[in-house]
């Protein structure tokens, strides 16, 4: 069975600082997709990044980083310079195949909430 | 149209009483997800449509959901009897099975069902 763990609730951060969500994830299958979501208060899911478990390469876009360890089965993101729009909630979320085959398991979610 | 579309946004039903929600896909996606989220928590699987085939309805709580896929493009979740632990966001998503296609699923805004 899949899961997705994401241990911290809520972060407030002050603006311009730096926060790291952790997400740690449990799987059998040796292909598996991670995802990153962010559900602004109009509640939408936006997609943010999508990553193959074949490719551990780290990932930056923008003020948005993310870090994957497999040997420690985890996937966390990192919101460099935060700005008040990032106060959001961030889901991570893993699939056994990335387009539409399979139903996606999401962690709990980290609110943010970035102060100005 | 331009993204996943759901309707209508916000639902309050009377206990009991029988609610119908609906999502209309990208056009073009062959897949369908409807997924249940309450209030703090992560979005969870209901069921998966492709095209008009419902290949997983593992997700859905009790045999008062049923959900629908008629002609491969609109899809209908219906609750019937509704109880007040029915009351969540329902979030429909869409996705082609393109690999090229990089942004994976789709969600919608929702459709908040409050039971009273």
């Amino acid at each position: 069975a899949q899961k997705v763990t994401q241990a911290q609730t809520e972060i407030s951060v002050v603006e311009k600082e730096d926060v790291t969500l952790d997400c740690v994830y449990e799987t059998r299958d040796t292909t598996y997709y991670l995802f990153w979501y962010k559900q602004p208060p109009s509640g939408e899911l936006v997609f943010l990044i999508r990553r193959n478990s074949f490719d551990e390469q780290n990932e930056i876009s923008g003020r948005y980083s993310w870090n994957f360890q497999k040997s420690t089965s985890s996937f966390n993101f990192t919101i460099t310079a935060s700005q008040v729009v990032d106060s959001a909630v961030y889901f991570c979320a893993l699939s056994e195949a990335p387009y539409g085959n399979n139903r996606l398991a999401f962690g709990k979610g980290n609110q943010v909430v970035v102060i100005p | 149209g331009a993204g996943v579309s759901q309707s209508p946004r916000y639902k309050v039903a009377k206990r009991g009483q029988d609610v119908a929600l609906r999502c209309d896909p990208i056009s073009g996606h062959v897949s369908l997800f409807w997924y249940q989220q309450a209030l703090g928590q992560g979005p969870e699987f209901l069921t998966y449509f492709q095209n008009e085939a419902q290949l997983d309805k593992s997700g859905l709580p009790s045999d008062r959901f049923f959900a629908e896929r008629p002609e491969g493009s609109v899809s209908t979740l219906k609750i019937q009897r509704t109880q007040q632990e029915d009351s969540a966001v329902y979030l429909c998503a869409s996705s082609s099975v393109d690999p090229t296609f990089n942004y994976g699923y789709t969600f919608g805004s929702g459709t908040r069902l409050t039971v009273v």
